[in-house]
């Protein structure tokens, strides 16, 4: 069936290097969508992207939708301790009767030496 | 404005026995899911529901049902709950499937003995 696979499942980084989770998908999205999870927390939502090649910045914080609309990257520049996370990217992938669900990828795990 | 709102937040069963997950949200949402997430696995999604009156299988639905009462509520049951099904449940809500924002509850992590 179609799925969101997410690279790397971990990432351990010294503050102030950058990051970097890579999504894909086995078919095309209509859109993609970025979460972040904080420890013990729920998923809150970060961005979606739409358009194909479409980049959009948050402060440190890039996120890329690739022109195939199949792949999609977060990176973050310079993390920081509050950057402690996980990142998800999750996409509406369509049922056998053509509805659509909201799957996650696995996530990116990432975490932050001070 | 409290959002998605689960209860119970935690809760332990016994092997065998049943319980019901409770999910309401207050921002007039169509669609409502809920997911189960387990270490390494990120979040699965067990059963959603598009809009009210409607209910469909996710990726991991053998063990549970669901409810959509009404627009607010969403509620997944465990009929004969197995030590698989420990794991922390979310349930969420968005205007339309995939295409907004998604808002989660606090989560009720659930075990099994």
């Amino acid at each position: 069936g179609q799925q969101v696979m997410q690279i790397p499942q971990y990432q351990h980084v010294q503050e102030g290097e950058d990051f970097t989770t890579y999504c894909n998908s086995s078919t095309t999205l209509s859109n993609i969508q970025w979460y972040k999870q904080r420890p013990g927390g729920h998923p809150v939502f970060l961005i979606q992207l739409v358009k194909s090649g479409e980049v959009k910045k948050q402060k440190r914080l890039t996120f890329q939708f690739g022109e195939a609309k199949k792949n999609s990257s977060l990176h973050i520049t310079a993390t920081q301790t509050t950057d402690v996370g996980t990142y998800f990217c999750a996409g509406p992938v369509t049922s056998m009767d053509s509805s659509y669900k909201l799957i996650f990828g696995s996530g990116t795990r990432l975490l932050v030496r001070p | 404005n409290a959002g998605v709102t689960q209860t119970p937040k935690f809760q332990v069963l016994k092997t065998g026995q049943s319980m019901t997950l409770q999910c309401a949200q207050d921002m007039n949402h169509n669609s409502m899911y809920w997911y189960r997430q387990d270490p390494g696995m990120g979040l699965r999604l067990i059963y959603y529901s598009a809009s009210e009156g409607t209910t469909d299988k996710g990726e991991v639905p053998n063990g549970y049902n669901v409810s959509r009462l009404n627009k607010r509520e969403f509620s997944l049951r465990l009929e004969s709950a197995a030590p698989s099904q420990t794991s922390v449940y979310f349930c969420a809500s968005s205007e339309t499937i995939g295409r907004t924002e998604a808002f989660f509850g606090q989560g009720t992590r659930l075990t099994v003995v």
